[in-house]
């Protein structure tokens, strides 16, 4: 069965300080995304992970993928309040034809 | 700017009404385009692939005959959630891949409230 777990599903976190969020999946997989969703509002694209050891970063938000793992993780640095949002990873299983399996979400809240 | 509408972005019906949601791809032309469903504070869940020219793909438990998919053109599919319910209520999400990198976009959405 394809899975994607992805955790916390809540964060609550501190301006100024650090945090990661993970995304398990099941198997084998050709392609990992991360988007961003405000309220309201649809998915924004930040990431996509294609091989093993990817590593992309943009601003404060870094992503990397361990295949081998069947890992990837979001990293904030230095959390402002405009990171509050709802993060979702998605994973395209090549046993499924490449479609997108969606985890379910980690909202992200950052306080002052 | 977008590379993907979805159009309309908010839409009210009564029971028992049909609705129609636009989505087309700006940027490229597609022979897959994928519609999800999401409801509050939950993830997307893939309801079907339309697929060009031929008939949608749809994922187990998604009802053909409620959700009608038609992808006429390689940059316009439509769903239209016919006889709706309240239980229809939800927020729907078109995407589209770019072939060459593999990135998906995803339209603005549409808020469906059926009352």
């Amino acid at each position: 069965e394809l899975k994607v777990e992805q955790n916390p599903l809540f964060l609550s976190m501190q301006e100024g300080k650090n945090y990661t969020i993970y995304c398990n999946y099941s198997t084998t997989s050709d392609r990992l995304y991360w988007y961003r969703q405000d309220p309201g509002k649809s998915l924004e694209s930040l990431f996509v992970l294609l091989s093993n050891g990817a590593v992309k970063q943009e601003g404060r938000l870094m992503a990397s993928l361990d295949t081998k793992a069947r890992l990837s993780t979001l990293h904030i640095t230095a959390a402002v309040h405009d990171l509050s949002a709802t993060y979702f990873c998605a994973v395209g299983f090549k046993a499924a034809g490449n479609k997108l399996t969606f985890g379910g979400g980690t909202r992200v809240l950052v306080k002052p | 700017g977008a590379v993907v509408s979805q159009h309309p972005s908010r839409v009210i019906c009564k029971s028992g009404t049909s609705v129609k949601i636009e989505c087309r791809s700006l940027d490229f032309q597609a022979t897959t385009m994928f519609w999800y469903r999401q409801f509050p504070k939950k993830s997307l869940m893939l309801m079907a692939t339309s697929n060009e020219g031929s008939k949608a793909t749809y994922e187990q438990g998604v009802e053909k005959d409620k959700f009608l998919i038609n992808h006429a053109s390689l940059t316009l599919s439509t769903l239209t959630v016919t006889s709706a319910h309240p239980e229809d209520s939800s927020f729907y999400i078109c995407s589209v891949r770019d072939r060459v990198t593999g990135e998906l976009f995803f339209g603005e959405g549409s808020r469906l409230t059926v009352l």
